[in-house]
């Protein structure tokens, strides 16, 4: 059982050249994440999607784009990289049905830097 | 939107001293207030969370309240070990399952 992959961990960037954030999760979950961490911010949330068909925008959505593909993938691209979107990316999912704790399961992470 | 704030974000303790994160919240609509342990180079994990419904939650040596009338919550961490040095985010949503607002981080040094 995977959990939450990520994919690339590592990617260095120059400023206005674009790439794409892959994630995919293999516990049937509904609700899917990607949040960026920068030093002394926390966690930020970029964009959501409640469920299969449907994203959304969180706090800092600004130069990002998303597509949830299936059920299973939730893939973040940013078309014109700038050096202010250095960061750590984490996708994460939850389960999101009645009942259930909660919980966010994190990927492990991508470093972003732009040059 | 929710907005959370978190104190301190540095906290240096001896080890088993205790130490206490404290966090407040804007929104009173929240009713889910998790906590996520960040190890260095590492993915945040839950380490424990409280609902509204709750004022007081244990689970071993850490322990959370929760204030909804004041609209604050705490980690308590007790005997703390070196193996609590991370950072540590509190969390607020609506329900348990939708999106989380994050607090700032806390960063915990352990000193042997």
């Amino acid at each position: 059982n995977a959990g939450v992959t990520q994919t690339p961990k590592f990617q260095v960037l120059k400023t206005g050249q674009s790439m794409t954030l892959q994630c995919a999760q293999d516990m049937n979950h509904n609700s899917m994440y990607w949040y960026r961490q920068d030093p002394g911010m926390g966690l930020r949330l970029i964009y959501y999607s409640a469920s299969e068909g449907t994203t959304d925008k969180g706090e800092v959505p600004n130069g990002y784009n998303v597509s949830r593909l299936n059920k299973r993938e939730f893939s973040l691209r940013l078309e014109s990289a700038a050096p202010s979107q250095t960061s750590v990316y984490f996708c994460a999912s939850n389960p999101s049905r009645s009942g259930d704790t909660g919980e966010l399961f994190f990927g492990e992470g991508s470093r972003l830097t732009v040059l | 939107g929710e907005n959370v704030e978190q104190h301190p974000s540095t906290l240096s303790v001896q080890e088993g001293d205790s130490a206490v994160i404290k966090c407040t919240y804007s929104d009173s609509a929240s009713n889910y207030f998790p906590w996520y342990k960040q190890e260095l180079g590492k993915r945040p994990q839950l380490i424990i969370d409280i609902r509204s419904n709750v004022g007081e939650k244990k689970d071993q040596r850490i322990a959370v309240t929760l204030n909804k009338t004041a609209k604050h919550f705490s980690l308590h961490i007790t005997e703390t070990q070196p193996e609590d040095s991370a950072v540590y985010f509190c969390a607020a949503s609506m329900t348990a399952g939708n999106k989380l607002t994050f607090g700032g981080g806390t960063r915990v040094l352990v000193k042997p």
